[in-house]
This record gives structure tokens, sequence and C-alpha cells, in this order.
């Protein structure tokens, strides 16, 4: 099983919600990966999680909060987000975040839009 | 400082036509090289990579790539295009271990009938 599986594929809020976005992947990679993706941009990177254990933050506000359940499983919860926050959310993961060819494998992505 | 360099916004091909697709980069070592296509609202797919070896590489859907040292070049190549490579395609380095992954800013490839 080469696949990231992503849910929801879209998802509306309005600014005052929480909700959760969730990655899956069966491939034992132990590096699991969130970016944000705007349209006609290339993927930006928010967090990198290796071995279950937070090791990137790219100064991502606080209002997207991640967490690695186990090494399989990756969750983005998302609480008093604003407009500009709507975009395309990837998921991707690889065999190790330190691993010498890091090959990324991507989700088909979360469309989140805020209202 | 690392980089990578899409010199095409976008481009636009008849089918059946030749394409390529061009990549630059700028990093002092050998570098990983992926290309990615993306299709309107979908996420990233892996079109082939470079780790090291023959310079030439080829991928999955026709496409190839060809590593140039001398010209820091990754360019992406297919003979003949099909409607369904409309897409956009980024080019990425990987440059090294426990580092991420940089991007171009993409190419938007579309194909005229």
């Amino acid at each position: 099983d080469t696949e990231v599986t992503q849910t929801p594929k879209h998802l509306v809020m309005g600014m005052t919600n929480k909700k959760s976005l969730k990655c899956e992947q069966h491939m034992g990679h132990r590096a699991m990966y969130w970016y944000k993706q705007k349209a006609k941009k290339p993927p930006e990177l928010m967090f990198v999680y290796s071995y279950e254990k937070l090791s990137i933050n790219e100064s991502v506000p606080s209002r997207f909060s991640p967490e690695c359940p186990n090494s399989s499983l990756l969750n983005l919860h998302l609480h008093a987000l604003q407009p500009e926050d709507s975009a395309l959310y990837l998921c991707a993961s690889s065999q190790a975040w330190t691993a010498i060819y890091n090959e990324q494998f991507f989700g088909p992505g979360t469309r989140l839009t805020v209202l | 400082a690392q980089s990578v360099t899409q010199p095409d916004i976008h481009i636009t091909v008849s089918e059946g036509a030749s394409l390529e697709l061009r990549c630059n980069y700028s990093y002092g070592a050998t570098p990983y090289l992926f290309w990615y296509v993306q299709s309107p609202g979908q996420g990233l797919q892996l079109l082939l990579k470079y780790f090291s070896g023959d310079t030439l590489v080829q991928g999955i859907k026709g496409f190839e790539a060809e590593f140039k040292r001398s010209q820091s070049s990754f360019n992406l190549r297919k003979p003949s295009v099909h409607w369904s490579d409309a897409a956009e395609y980024f080019c990425a380095v990987g440059p090294q271990a426990g580092t991420a992954l940089i991007f171009g800013k993409g190419t938007t490839l579309s194909v005229s009938s």
C-alpha cells in the first residue's frame, strides 16, 4: 500500500468552529508532514513529525495544532481560523526525516474554506 | 542558499507535440531532484526522481528528465503530450537529510487541441 489518505476531502468552517483534518499512511514511514498550499503556489511546509515527535514547526500560528497519535496517523486540529487560512492542506510521509533519500509521498489534500 | 527556479510560469503546447519544462537549481553538493505533477484540486504525484547514477531518468506517464550538473538543470520532457497532461508541474530539490524540500514556483501546462 503506497497511499497517503486524507479526510475530509472538503471542509467549510466558520471562524469560531473547531475541526480536525486527518491523515493516514500504512507504508511504515516514520516521518509525516503537513503542508499548506494556496492556489497556483507551491506547497509550504508547516510541520514535520519524526518518530511521532514534532521536529519542525515553521512558525505556524497556534490556531493550527498538529498531533501524531501513532506512527500511521497525523491530525491537524483547527480552531479560530481566519479566512486567509482557506487553502489546500496536504499531508505527506517519507521513510524518515533524516533519510538521505527523503522521497515524500503526498495525499490528495483537504480543501479548507473558512467563512 | 539553496533554490529552485522554474523560468516558465505558463506553457501551452498542442496535443501530440513535444514538451520540455525547465528547472534550474542552486546547490553546492549533488542534490536529490524531483518532479511532481498536480491536477486541479488534487495532491502531488511524483513523476520521477534523481538521486544518483544515470543522468537520464524515466518516470511515469511517459515523462523523462535529464540531470545536467554543468548547467544545474533537471528539465522534464515528454515526446508527445496528451490533453490529460494539462496540470501544474513542480520541480523540487531535497538538499540533505533533515531539511525540507525546496519547491520551484511551478509551471502551468495547458494543452490545446
